[in-house]
Formats: C-alpha cells, sequence, structure tokens
C-alpha cells in the first residue's frame, strides 16, 4: 500500500470556525510532513513531524496546529483562519532520513476556502 | 541562502523529447529529485539522482553534475498526459533541517497534439 488518504478533499469555513484536516498512512513511514500550495507555486513546508515527534515548524501562524497522535495519522487544526490561508493542503509521508531521495509520498490533499 | 531555477513553460508536441532544466545554489543537499504535479493532483515522486550521471526511468531520465550545479529532466516520446508542472527539489543537508525539501518554482508543460 503506498498511499496517503486525506479528509476532507475540500473544506469551507468562516473565520471564525474550527475544524481539522486530517491525514492516513499504512506504508510504515516515520516522517509525516503538512505542506500548503497556491495555485502555481511549489508546495511550502509547514510542519515535519518525524517519529511523532515535531522536528521542523516553518514559522507557521499559531492558528494552524498539527498534531501527530501516532505513527500512521497526522492532523492539522484550523482555528481564526484567513482568507489568505485559502490554498491546497497536502500531507506527505516519507520513510527514512540519512543520504538518498527520502521520497515523499503526498496525498491527494484538502482543497481549503475560508470565507 | 538555497535556490532551484527552472523555466517556467515549456511546449511541446506529441512524440518529441523536451528537457527541462535545473540550476541550483545550495549549501550542501544529498541529490536531486523531480515530481510531476497534474493540475488538480497531488505531487509524485519521479526521479532521483544522489550521484553524478544519468538515471533512466522508462520514457522518463534525468541527470545530475555537481560540479556544474545542473541537472535536467529528460522527457521522451511525449504524450498528452505528460501536460503537468514539473518540479526539481533537493533535500537539505542541514543538521536538523534533512527532512526538507528546497523545491524549485515549477516548469508547467504543455504537450499539444
Amino acid at each position: 500500500d503506498t498511499e496517503v488518504t486525506q479528509t476532507p478533499k475540500h473544506l469551507v469555513m468562516g473565520m471564525t470556525n474550527k475544524k481539522s484536516l486530517k491525514c492516513e498512512q499504512h506504508m510504515g513511514h516515520r516522517a509525516m510532513y503538512w505542506y500548503k500550495q497556491k495555485a502555481k507555486k511549489p508546495p511550502e513546508l509547514m510542519f515535519v513531524y518525524s517519529y511523532e515527534k515535531l522536528s521542523i515548524n516553518e514559522s507557521v501562524p499559531s492558528r494552524f496546529s498539527p498534531e501527530c497522535p501516532n505513527s500512521s495519522l497526522l492532523n492539522l487544526h484550523l482555528h481564526a483562519l484567513q482568507p489568505e490561508d485559502s490554498a491546497l493542503y497536502l500531507c506527505a509521508s516519507s520513510q527514512r532520513a540519512g543520504a538518498g531521495a527520502d521520497t515523499q509520498y503526498f496525498g491527494p490533499g484538502t482543497r481549503l476556502t475560508v470565507l | 541562502g538555497q535556490s532551484l531555477e527552472q523555466p517556467s513553460e515549456v511546449t511541446a508536441v506529441e512524440g518529441a523529447i523536451v528537457q527541462i532544466n535545473c540550476t541550483y545554489q545550495t549549501s550542501g543537499f544529498y541529490g536531486l529529485s523531480w515530481y510531476q504535479q497534474h493540475d488538480g493532483g497531488a505531487p509524485t515522486f519521479l526521479s532521483y539522482n544522489g550521484l553524478d550521471g544519468l538515471e533512466e526511468t522508462g520514457r522518463f531520465s534525468s541527470f545530475l553534475s555537481r560540479s556544474d550545479s545542473y541537472g535536467y529532466l529528460l522527457l521522451q516520446e511525449l504524450q498528452m498526459k505528460d501536460s503537468a508542472s514539473y518540479f526539481c527539489a533537493v533535500r537539505d543537508k542541514k543538521a536538523g533541517n534533512n527532512r526538507k525539501l528546497i523545491w524549485g518554482l515549477g516548469t508547467s508543460l504543455a504537450v499539444n497534439p
């Protein structure tokens, strides 16, 4: 199984709402990632969890709160978002660090619209 | 800083060969990866060069020259389904940061009949 799943596929929320994005992988990967992607731009790294510990936070505003309940699951909690946060949110996983490609496998993404 | 440069757009016809170049300025990295992303889809891994030289995977090949700070993705026998964005990326070698990919801005490839 080389699949990363994400729910929901689409999400529309108001600026006062609280919502969560979910990501799951069953490849035994020990690193999981959240990216934000705007149209015609590369993915922009937000957070990395390595062995269920937060290892990279790219100075993301606190209205985004990641959580890694176990090695297969990754959540992104959203609160008091701004319209400019509307984007495609991608989850990815990879097997190992060290030398080599550390290929990242991406989920299909959640298309988020903030009104 | 670290940066990767790619052409923003490339157009080609079915059956042709196209080369997408990636030049980079980085202080240290593990290798050069290429990802493909169709409109509305997620990035998918295509190829990786850890060492200098050519890697071939079916119709796609990728090349790296560390001495020239340069790599490319070569797509042969182009098909309409190859129309997509192509990103080169390197993995940061800095301690504590080696899970981070540095991405190029992407090349939008349009394959015409």
